[in-house]
C-alpha cells in the first residue's frame, strides 16, 4: 500500500513562530503537493513539486516556502505563522503522467493562536 | 483553462435510497476526471477515476460515475447509501500528465449526509 505520512496530525503554534510541516512518501512518486482545506472553500494547492530540487507556487503561496531535498520528503514552512493560517494541510503525492490519481496523507490541523 | 463544479454543497439520504452527487467541469483539453471521498479527520482516498476506456467508470464501495462529454457532466452515483457512506465528496479534474499533472482543480466538495 502506498504511505504518505505526515509528521503530525495537530499542532499549535504562536504567531510570528516559523513552522515545519513534513510529509513523506514511500512509493518513490515524482509529484508531491501541498494543499490547505477550509470549509466552503475545498482544497487549494499551495505548493507542488515535480523532482528534487523542484518546486511550482500553487494557488495560494504568499506566506509558506516549500523544500525538497530528497525524492521521498516535501516539506511546508510557514515563515512567520499568523492566524489566518490556521487551516487543515494535506499533503500528497502521485507518480508523472496522465490518469496518476493522488495519495493523500491524513492531514495535519494547525492552530496560530 | 479547466474547473469543476459540484452543484450541491450538501445531500441528504436515508439509508437504502440512491445517492446521486453531481459535479461538471469545463476543460480546454481532454480532462482526466476523479471522485474522492474524506471521513472526518482523515486524508482523501480515491473512489474512482475516469481514464478515456469507458464511460462508465465503477469504484470502491458501489459507487459509479458516468463520464457525458456532450454534457461536461461527472456524477456519482450509488444505488443504495449506507450509514458508512457520510462523508465529504470532491470532484476533481486534472490535465494531462507531466510537470502539469500537480496542476488538478478540486471542486468545493459535497458533504453526504445517511440518515438511519
Amino acid at each position: 500500500d502506498v504511505k504518505v505520512t505526515q509528521s503530525s496530525r495537530y499542532l499549535v503554534k504562536r504567531t510570528g513562530e516559523k513552522v515545519f510541516l513534513e510529509c513523506v512518501q514511500d512509493m518513490d512518486h515524482e509529484n508531491m503537493f501541498w494543499y490547505r482545506q477550509d470549509p466552503g472553500l475545498g482544497l487549494r494547492l499551495i505548493y507542488f513539486s515535480y523532482d528534487v530540487k523542484m518546486k511550482e507556487k500553487g494557488d495560494i503561496p504568499e506566506g509558506y516556502s516549500v523544500s525538497r531535498e530528497k525524492k521521498e520528503r516535501f516539506s511546508l514552512i510557514l515563515e512567520s505563522a499568523s492566524t489566518n493560517q490556521t487551516s487543515m494541510y494535506l499533503c500528497a503525492s502521485n507518480f508523472g503522467g496522465r490518469n496518476t490519481e493522488a495519495f493523500f496523507g491524513q492531514g495535519t490541523r494547525l492552530t496560530v493562536v | 483553462a479547466q474547473s469543476v463544479t459540484q452543484l450541491d454543497s450538501h445531500v441528504s439520504v436515508s439509508e437504502g435510497t440512491p445517492v446521486l452527487l453531481r459535479c461538471n467541469y469545463s476543460s480546454s483539453y481532454s480532462p482526466s476526471l476523479f471522485w474522492y471521498v474524506q471521513h472526518p479527520n482523515k486524508g482523501l482516498q480515491l473512489l474512482l477515476k475516469y481514464t478515456s476506456a469507458a464511460t462508465l467508470v465503477k469504484g470502491i464501495n458501489g459507487f459509479e460515475a458516468e463520464f457525458k462529454k456532450s454534457e461536461t457532466s461527472f456524477h456519482l452515483t450509488k444505488p443504495s447509501a449506507h450509514m458508512s457512506d457520510a462523508a465529504e465528496y470532491f470532484c476533481v479534474v486534472s490535465p494531462p500528465g507531466g510537470s502539469n499533472a500537480g496542476k488538478s482543480t478540486f471542486g468545493d466538495g459535497t458533504t453526504l449526509t445517511v440518515k438511519p
